[in-house]
């Protein structure tokens, strides 16, 4: 599809709970990427994947997060134990390349990284 | 020091104003600059992507790059209630692992 599809859309967990969020990129598009919007807006890269590779997960808190993007099946971030600061909305985003240069065609759709609708994890 | 900043507003501006919105940016490796528009409870949408320096111009938006001022801006022209949303700066550059973002600023048209 032309849209990066992400569920659930709301999630609320108790601290200490599991959390798991679903992201199925654009068809085509090599690099799926996860990041975490905080208040003020602030984007904090989390991960990204070359198709079912980890590309670089400098972002990603090791001890209680962890991201799979498996052949056939969306992508999927987990986060064990979760803790209150982890209220967040959480948005996968797809692309051809990692710096959005498009590899396909010019058109302006298949520029930068598309971004799915998120998933608000609220921690309680 | 972030790599991208971005005043986080909030803006309000009159129906039919000139709005622009602006980042500045330290690292000169970045060579792509995009502009994302975020309506509340949704994700980014790309509005303007270029490359190096320059403008573009995309209908009532306009995008401009001065590299040797690391500074980027959107205009936005005959601005509209329904261009009320943040407005996120993002850049890259070749061999970068991902987007780097500003912090959003925070636009409202008032009718």
């Amino acid at each position: 599809g032309e849209e990066v599809a992400q569920t659930p859309k709301h999630l609320v967990r108790g601290e200490g709970q599991k959390a798991k969020l679903y992201c199925a990129p654009i068809k085509g598009h090599s690099y799926v990427f996860w990041y975490q919007q905080v208040l003020k807006n602030e984007f904090k890269f989390l991960i990204s994947f070359q198709n079912e590779n980890v590309f670089d997960e400098t972002g990603m808190p090791k001890e209680r997060f962890s991201a799979k993007c498996l052949p056939n099946s969306p992508c999927s971030l987990e986060i064990q134990a979760t803790k209150l600061e982890d209220s967040a909305v959480y948005f996968c985003a797809s692309s051809q390349s990692l710096e959005g240069q498009p590899r396909i065609g010019e058109n302006l759709a298949n520029y930068g990284y598309t971004f799915g609708s998120g998933t608000r994890l609220t921690v309680v | 020091q972030k790599e991208v900043e971005q005043d986080p507003g909030p803006l309000s501006v009159p129906e039919g104003a000139i709005v622009s919105l602006n980042c500045t940016y330290s690292n000169s490796a970045f060579q792509y600059f995009m502009w994302y528009r975020q309506y509340s409870r949704k994700g980014p949408e790309l509005l303007m992507y270029t490359y190096s320096s320059g403008n573009k111009e995309d209908g009532r938006f306009t995008a401009q790059v001065d590299k040797s001022s690391k500074y980027i801006s959107l205009f936005i022209r005959d601005s509209q209630p329904s261009d009320s949303a943040t407005y996120l700066c993002a850049m890259s550059y070749t061999g970068a692992n991902n987007l780097f973002f500003g912090t959003g600023t925070r636009l409202t048209v008032i009718p």
